[in-house]
C-alpha cells in the first residue's frame, strides 16, 4: 500500500531560522513527488514537482530535494509569511492520483 | 488568470439531505479531481475526470457519493443521504493532463448537523 510521511507534525522557528521538512515516502513506482503549501481556510497551493532521485528545486526561501525513499523541503532564513501547512503527496506511474501525506505545520515568529 | 472556483463556499445541512458542490476548473484543463480533507487529516482522493474517458471513482467512499463532469467544464459532486462522518472540506483541482501539476480550489466546507 502507498504511504507518504510527513515530520515533524508541527515546526516552530524564529524568523531566520533555517529548518528542513522531511516526507517519506513508500510507492511502488514513483512518478512524481510534489509539495504543495496550504494557508488556513484555503485550498493547497503548488510549490514543486520532482521525479527523480537526485533532483533538486528551488524557489524563494525554499528548496526541494528527493532521494529513493524521502524528500526533504528546505527553509532558509524563514519569514512570518511562510508560515503554514507544508503538504507533500506522491504520484505513481499507473495513475494519476496524489497520495498526501498529513503535512507538517510551520509557525515562523518573528 | 482564473484559477479553480468552488461553490458554495460553506455549507451546513441536516443529517440524511442531499448536498450538491461545484467546481469550475481553470479553462483548458482537461482533467478534474475531488478531494476530502477531514480536520487535521491530509487530502484523500474521491474521483478523477479525464476527457472523454470513464472517470476514475475509486476513490469514492460509498454509493452514497457520486459526481459528474460535463466536457471539459463544470463538475459537481453529490453526497447522498448525508452523514455526520461526511463532514468535512471538499477540495476539486484541476490540470492541463494527467500528468501535470494540480491546481486547487479553496474548497467547500461541509458540516452536518
Amino acid at each position: 500500500e502507498d504511504q507518504v510521511t510527513q515530520s515533524p507534525e508541527a515546526l516552530r522557528l524564529q524568523e531566520g531560522e533555517s529548518s528542513s521538512l522531511n516526507c517519506s515516502y513508500t510507492v511502488s513506482g514513483l512518478r512524481g513527488l510534489f509539495w504543495y503549501r496550504q494557508d488556513p481556510g484555503k485550498g493547497p497551493e503548488f510549490l514543486f514537482t520532482l521525479y527523480s532521485a537526485g533532483e533538486e528545486k528551488e524557489k524563494e526561501r525554499l528548496k526541494a530535494t528527493l532521494t529513493k525513499k524521502e524528500s526533504f523541503l528546505h527553509i532558509t532564513a524563514p519569514k512570518p509569511e511562510d508560515s503554514a501547512t507544508y503538504l507533500c503527496a506522491v504520484r505513481k506511474t499507473s495513475g494519476s492520483r496524489l497520495t498526501f501525506g498529513e503535512g507538517t505545520q510551520l509557525t515562523v515568529n518573528p | 488568470g482564473a484559477g479553480v472556483s468552488q461553490s458554495p463556499s460553506n455549507k451546513v445541512t441536516e443529517k440524511g439531505k442531499d448536498v450538491e458542490l461545484r467546481c469550475d476548473p481553470i479553462s483548458g484543463h482537461t482533467a478534474l479531481y475531488w478531494y476530502r480533507q477531514r480536520l487535521g487529516q491530509g487530502l484523500e482522493f474521491l474521483i478523477y475526470f479525464q476527457g472523454n474517458s470513464a472517470p476514475d471513482k475509486s476513490g469514492l467512499p460509498s454509493d452514497r457519493f457520486s459526481a459528474e463532469r460535463t466536457g471539459e467544464s463544470v463538475s459537481t459532486l453529490t453526497i447522498q443521504r448525508t452523514q455526520q462522518e461526511d463532514s468535512a472540506v471538499y477540495l476539486c483541482a484541476s490540470s492541463l493532463g494527467y500528468s501535470h501539476e494540480q491546481y486547487f480550489g479553496p474548497g467547500t466546507r461541509l458540516t452536518v448537523t
